[in-house]
């Protein structure tokens, strides 16, 4: 069955500190791969979004994503963690064409002062 | 260009009521899903629906379903409320495959 896995549920990072957060998809053929954030009491929103033409995705707010085929990867990174980067982040994946969008199970970011 | 709307943003019923929550796409989206946000189980898809058809479901039981118009605003009705489905419903809208999803920002629902 498709999958997508985020690792860690919570990600403590200091403010100007890098931020990393890891997922893995399960499929064969390359899908397409969507990172989400999501602040309290609000619905989702979109970061950026992989479709192929390039295997470095650059978002909105400084974030970046990285495809790397031959690990099912699709990680999330930012240089330098603002305060206002606290959120819920969400990978996504459509795996074909005709197949609804799964998302993982969230990975709640903290930033610490 | 407005948003995604749902409404009512909140809703508290009791066990055995049943709840019909309402979502209006953007202008132009013909695609409409469904989400239940549950702190333990994420975001889990209930089911979206094309042009007035329902084209994917998730694993929800039957008291769950849905229904598009011809303007693309959908509905989602839960019968036989259990405590258990208390959460967040989320509506997700996009212009079609391969086409990010816009969310509203949810219904709470509260099941007592």
């Amino acid at each position: 069955a498709q999958s997508v896995t985020q690792l860690g549920s919570h990600v403590s990072v200091s403010e100007g500190a890098l931020v990393l957060l890891r997922c893995n998809y399960s499929s064969s053929v390359p899908p397409y791969l969507f990172w989400y954030v999501q602040y309290p009491n609000q619905g989702l929103q979109l970061l950026l979004k992989y479709t192929s033409a390039a295997t470095l995705v650059k978002g909105i707010n400084g974030f970046e994503a990285e495809f790397k085929k031959s690990e099912t990867s699709f990680h999330l990174t930012k240089p330098s963690a603002h305060m206002s980067d606290a959120a819920e982040y969400f990978c996504a994946v459509e795996m074909n064409r005709d197949d609804k969008i799964i998302f993982g199970k969230g990975t709640r970011l903290h930033i610490l002062p | 260009k407005a948003g995604v709307t749902q409404t009512p943003r909140y809703l508290i019923k009791t066990r055995g009521q049943q709840v019909t929550l309402s979502c209006s796409p953007i202008s132009g989206h013909r695609s409409v899903s469904w989400y239940q946000q549950t702190p333990g189980q994420g975001l889990q898809f209930l089911f979206e629906y094309f042009s007035e058809t329902q084209r994917n479901k998730g694993n929800f039981p039957g008291r769950f379903s849905g229904r598009q118009f011809s303007n693309s605003r959908s509905e989602m009705n839960v019968s036989t409320l259990e405590l258990g489905d208390s959460a967040l419903y989320l509506c997700a809208t996009s212009r079609g495959r391969n086409s990010p999803l816009h969310f509203g920002n949810g219904t709470r629902l509260t099941v007592t």
